[in-house]
């Protein structure tokens, strides 16, 4: 039982565009949406996160937009850079604290 | 400050040994989180402890896997008699206390473990 999907695997997008993440997710009774970025051979590291009560959370180039009636997040980079080549995962957070994790999205920035 | 460590980073064991992987939080964090990743799969949620106590152990794939935290900070996940589909890469992660609303993980670079 997925409770959080990212249903595409894998993106690629031009230097300077905007790169746009989707995650769909089932269950209504999360606190939380996070998204965290991974390099090979590291762990993810925390990117941005927004509250289940909000719908949208800007951060630098980062925006994650949060439609409830959907069950629907993106996450939104302006504009997009090489370094931002990595794995995206889209998580949320429960009320018990249990984080669960999609199974990401590898961007690839083109030059 | 350090960041998550967890050791080994690599181990390579054969079916059917028992393996111990080491975590090792952020001083003072309160909660700490096992994941595993396997090849071309996502993050699996495998158990979380808040202080020692484990309130959900449901990730656990099998009763050959098992995890303990003592003194409110090192854990270890064991996993006896692994089988070749226990190879992936075994991350643990850390968080402070959940007193802003969101839980922010910090993650150590992971156990890759691969069973032969």
């Amino acid at each position: 039982d997925q409770q959080v999907k990212q249903n595409s695997p894998s993106l690629s997008v031009q230097e300077g565009r905007i790169s746009i993440l989707n995650c769909d997710y089932t269950n209504s009774m999360f606190d939380y949406f996070l998204w965290y970025k991974k390099y090979p051979a590291e762990g993810p590291t925390f990117l941005i996160s927004i509250s289940s009560i909000k719908d949208k959370n800007e951060d630098g180039r980062f925006t994650v937009f949060l439609n409830k009636s959907a069950k629907h997040l993106s996450l939104h980079i302006v504009p997009s850079q090489p370094g931002d080549s990595a794995v995206y995962f889209c998580a949320a957070l429960r009320r018990d604290d249990k984080i669960i994790f999609g199974k990401g999205t590898r961007l690839h920035i083109l030059p | 400050g350090a960041g998550v460590s967890q050791s080994p980073s690599n181990k390579v064991t054969e079916k059917g040994k028992d393996v111990e992987l080491r975590c090792d939080p952020i001083s003072g964090h309160t909660a700490l989180y096992w994941y595993r990743q396997s090849l071309g799969q996502g993050l699996e949620f495998l158990i979380y402890f808040q202080g020692n106590s484990a309130p959900d152990k449901s990730g656990l794939p099998s009763d050959r896997f098992s995890a303990e935290r003592t003194g409110g900070s090192v854990s270890t996940l064991t996993i006896q008699r692994t089988q070749q589909e226990d190879s992936a890469v075994y991350l643990c992660a850390s968080s402070p206390l959940r007193e802003t609303g969101v839980v922010k993980l910090f993650f150590g670079s992971g156990t890759q473990l691969s069973v032969l």
